[in-house]
């Protein structure tokens, strides 16, 4: 079953504790992506990877970092979380030419 | 600066009414769009997009969105909503492999 996969669906941390939100996809898609949801907002892209080694940074990277060692997987660090961050977090995956997102269950964060 | 409107933050609607929720985008240059759908406490699925060719484009559970380069616009209309259709709808466009999301619509269906 094609799907993308984060871990873990809740969590609760204290502000400046380091955090990893994990993310895989099993379709075989370059294109993966994190969001953020906030009430209001929409989806704010945090970072996206168009392939291995290739980040770059979307509307909202500060207080973020990503890396994409591996095709399939793309983990989203906060490595001082604070409580602007909390929010609910969705990781997805797509590839050209058709550019449609799959997304994850998401991951609701809250930052004490 | 490129932007993603949705001007309509709740539209309630009774069953088997018509509905149109509206999407403007702001761009200079060739987009990608695309409308998503999320229902309570799931991820977002994706109901139609577009990419080229025929402006007006379908979803197999009869929404439709079309697609207006002059008014830069890709509003999604259904002639007869569904209980079902309770959810909330996000219009989404693709710049230079960036994607830029409207702020949803939280479509009510009453019955």
């Amino acid at each position: 079953e094609a799907q993308v996969t984060q871990n873990p669906r809740y969590l609760i941390t204290v502000t400046g504790k380091k955090l990893t939100v994990t993310c895989s996809q099993n379709m075989n898609h370059e294109y993966m992506s994190w969001y953020r949801q906030d009430p209001g907002l929409g989806l704010r892209q945090i970072y996206y990877s168009m392939n291995v080694e290739v980040t770059d940074k979307g509307d909202v990277p500060e207080g973020y970092k990503v890396s994409r060692k591996e095709k399939r997987n793309f983990p989203l660090i906060l490595e001082s979380p604070s409580p602007n961050q909390t929010s609910l977090y969705f990781c997805a995956s797509s590839s050209p030419p058709q550019w449609v997102q799959y997304f994850g269950a998401g991951t609701r964060l809250s930052v004490l | 600066a490129q932007s993603v409107t949705q001007l309509d933050s709740q539209v309630p609607v009774f069953e088997e009414a018509p509905v149109e929720l509206r999407c403007n985008y702001s761009s200079s240059v060739s987009v990608y769009l695309f409308w998503y759908v999320q229902y309570p406490n799931q991820g977002l699925q994706l109901l139609l997009k577009y990419l080229s060719g025929s402006t007006l484009v379908k979803s197999i559970n009869g929404f439709e969105a079309e697609f207006n380069k002059s008014q830069t616009s890709f509003h999604l209309r259904k002639p007869s909503v569904h209980i079902s259709d309770t959810a909330e709808y996000f219009c989404a466009v693709l710049i230079f492999n960036k994607f830029y999301f409207g702020s949803g619509t939280k479509l009510n269906v009453k019955p």
